[in-house]
């Protein structure tokens, strides 16, 4: 399975653009990038994810490197709710479903 | 929609005592799981479903059961009730293999 490295915490201020950096260096060719986010103990909250493409949606823009082993999620004007632990995850697969493990995250904190 | 509604919110429970956490969704999703997060942890997945009347093991089983007799409920049993299962538990659902998952807003339990 392939892990994900991640800092253990960023500060950004607000209204500047937050970038989330993820090591994955062994993921294989048909893992995906996953991005979640946990805003103060709430569930997490699905964000984008990709394959080998980079991906926009109106929350993030998800920037994978071409030889795959790292990405970046983007948030492009930071708020303060923003401020969250947010997951850098590869999809396990498998026959069964879709296993979402998670690992520790990275504490942002957005400051006024 | 109401998404994935989990109940309760908050219990506390002595030690050897058993119960059941709720979990049901309206979003017609063919895969459910339960995670539990320790404090300042990531989530680690329990049990996870397919589909109604399929079930299987995550990564840490021990101390639980769950059964999925329709696709909206998966219900999570504690058995004699332990100080390691405190915790909170999220569950959570989503539609296929690799589409987003959509969380629930926990269970704090409390085994003293």
């Amino acid at each position: 399975d392939a892990k994900t490295t991640q800092p253990p915490s960023m500060d950004c201020a607000e209204g500047r653009a937050a970038n989330l950096p993820c090591n994955h260096s062994t993921i294989s060719g048909n893992e995906y990038v996953y991005w979640y986010r946990q805003i103060h103990s709430q569930g997490p909250q699905y964000i984008i994810h990709g394959l080998k493409n980079n991906e926009t949606n109106e929350m993030a823009s998800l920037i994978i490197t071409e030889d795959r082993k790292s990405s970046t999620l983007i948030l492009p004007h930071a708020t303060l709710r923003d401020t969250a632990v947010y997951y850098c995850i590869v999809r396990v697969r498998n026959n069964a479903g879709n296993m979402l493990t998670f690992g520790g995250g990275t504490r942002l904190m957005v400051k006024p | 929609n109401a998404g994935v509604t989990q109940t309760p919110k908050f219990r506390i429970l002595k030690i050897g005592q058993s119960m059941t956490l709720q979990c049901t969704q309206d979003m017609n999703h063919n895969y459910m799981y339960w995670y539990r997060q320790d404090p300042g942890m990531g989530l680690k997945l329990i049990y996870y479903s397919v589909g109604a009347g399929i079930t299987d093991k995550g990564e840490v089983p021990n101390g639980y059961n769950v059964s999925r007799s329709t696709t909206e409920d998966f219900p999570l049993r504690l058995e004699l009730a332990a100080p390691s299962q405190t915790s909170v538990y999220f569950c959570a659902s989503s539609y296929g293999p690799t589409t987003e998952a959509f969380f629930g807003q926990g269970t704090r339990l409390t085994v003293v």
